[in-house]
């Protein structure tokens, strides 16, 4: 089984400055890591995702993430945030590879950019 | 493509009543998953469908909840009865492949 633990669960950060999401997971097995975004009163949109190869991923409006697999990380980052950054972040993990489509996903991170 | 629907959006019932939640998913998605979304519990996954048949329902809660999916267009989820512990907002989504799912709008359920 998978866990995903988001380290903060609100974080305030003036517009355009840069801004760190954490988020740390356990798993036995190889995995797959998904930031998804979710604004107010909808639904979850992906952010990003890493399935292998390069351990920096770019992902939808200029979000990246990097995954550290010695430390078991996934941050996410972006070196210059806006207003309409403002939403709740959640990070995932699923187990790599066929056969398994659960979602494990972190508790959230209530991103608010201040102007 | 119009995305995900569910329906309704907003549900207020009294605790006893059944519940009835519904989504059609993306055309051409062949998976179909049914989460929950708490202030407690975050994010849970109840029930995924592939090609129709339930493969893992591990994530309903007990015995009042059940999820069917009579064609690739469509799925329920049912509360019956319902309590108000049940409340929160409940999600659809659907995909292709095991790396990426897309969300619906999702119900927001109140149970009184």
């Amino acid at each position: 089984a998978q866990s995903v633990t988001q380290l903060d669960s609100q974080v305030p950060v003036f517009e355009e400055a840069p801004v760190e999401l954490r988020c740390n997971y356990s798993s036995s097995v190889s995995v797959y890591l998904f930031w998804y975004v979710q604004y107010p009163n909808q639904g979850l949109q992906l952010l990003l995702k890493y399935l292998s190869g390069s351990t920096l991923v770019k992902g939808i409006n200029g979000f990246e993430a990097e995954f550290n697999k010695s430390q078991t990380s996934f941050h996410l980052r972006k070196p210059s945030v806006h207003i309409s950054d403002t939403a709740e972040y959640f990070c995932a993990v699923s187990e790599a590879g066929a056969g398994s489509y659960q979602l494990t996903f972190g508790k959230g991170t209530k991103l608010s950019v201040i102007p | 493509d119009a995305g995900v629907i569910q329906s309704p959006r907003h549900e207020v019932t009294e605790m006893g009543q059944e519940v009835t939640l519904r989504c059609k998913p993306i055309s051409g998605h062949d998976y179909l998953f049914w989460y929950r979304q708490t202030m407690m519990r975050g994010l849970e996954l109840l029930i995924y469908f592939n090609n129709n048949v339930p493969i893992d329902d591990s994530g309903m809660p007990e015995d009042r909840f059940s999820a069917k999916m009579p064609n690739a267009s469509f799925s329920t989820l049912k509360i019956q009865p319902s309590e108000p512990r049940d409340s929160a907002v409940y999600f659809c989504a659907s995909g292709t492949d095991q790396e990426t799912q897309y969300f619906g709008p999702g119900t927001r359920l109140l149970v009184l």
